[in-house]
């Protein structure tokens, strides 16, 4: 089944400790991205892969590192998190960005930052 | 910066109308345009995409169309159900990978 998968799907951590959330996707998508979603403000993209070493910020990358080693995987990571951070992140996944109709979303993970 | 509007943010029909959502951007330079449906609790469905060359799509019971120049894009609903019920995200592409989103109509539709 193709998907996008997300671990942890809920967290709870302290501030400063930090954190990686892993997204993984079985469809040798070359595209990646990280969105986060709060209340009245909507989906911000984080950061993007267009391909295995290449990443670009997206419009809220302040605060999280991506890395892209392999094709099919993409961790967000949270060095220092703070309570700022506490949101739903979304994991997503095409065959090429913006030209591609369908795109995969993760099912989220929920994370407090206390 | 890119704003992407959506109006309304919230429409409540019964079921078996035509509605239209719309959305608007600022900034008509845009790679492609995208409609997404969010389920409560859920990741993002794909339900359109409009490339910047074209003026609509079409899929089943969905149309949307796209004005480039006016920044305006509209999602039609023909024959609304109360399985429509949902968010739905109207965000545009501003390069190959970059994309910014509305922050959506939550839309009910009551039997």
């Amino acid at each position: 089944e193709a998907q996008v998968t997300q671990n942890p799907r809920y967290l709870i951590t302290v501030t400063g400790k930090k954190l990686t959330v892993t997204c993984s996707q079985n469809m040798n998508h070359e595209y990646m991205s990280w969105y986060r979603q709060d209340p009245g403000l909507g989906l911000r993209q984080i950061y993007y892969s267009m391909n295995v070493e290449v990443t670009d910020k997206g419009d809220v990358p302040e605060g999280y590192k991506v890395s892209r080693k392999e094709k099919r995987n993409f961790p967000l990571i949270l060095e220092s998190p703070s309570p700022n951070q506490t949101s739903l992140y979304f994991c997503a996944s095409s065959q090429q960005g913006a030209s591609t109709d369908t795109q995969y979303f993760g099912p989220g993970t929920r994370l407090t930052v206390l | 910066k890119q704003e992407v509007t959506q109006i309304p943010a919230a429409l409540s029909v019964p079921e078996g109308e035509n509605l239209v959502l719309n959305c608007s951007f600022t900034d008509s330079a845009i790679y492609n345009l995208q409609w997404f449906r969010q389920d409560p609790g859920k990741g993002l469905t794909s339900l359109l995409l409009i490339q910047s060359s074209q003026r609509e799509q079409t899929s089943g019971r969905l149309n949307a169309s796209l004005d480039k120049s006016s920044g305006r894009s509209t999602l039609y609903i023909a024959a609304s159900q109360p399985g429509d019920s949902a968010t739905y995200l109207c965000a545009v592409w501003l390069s190959y990978g970059k994309l910014t989103f509305g922050q959506g109509t939550i839309l009910t539709v009551h039997p």
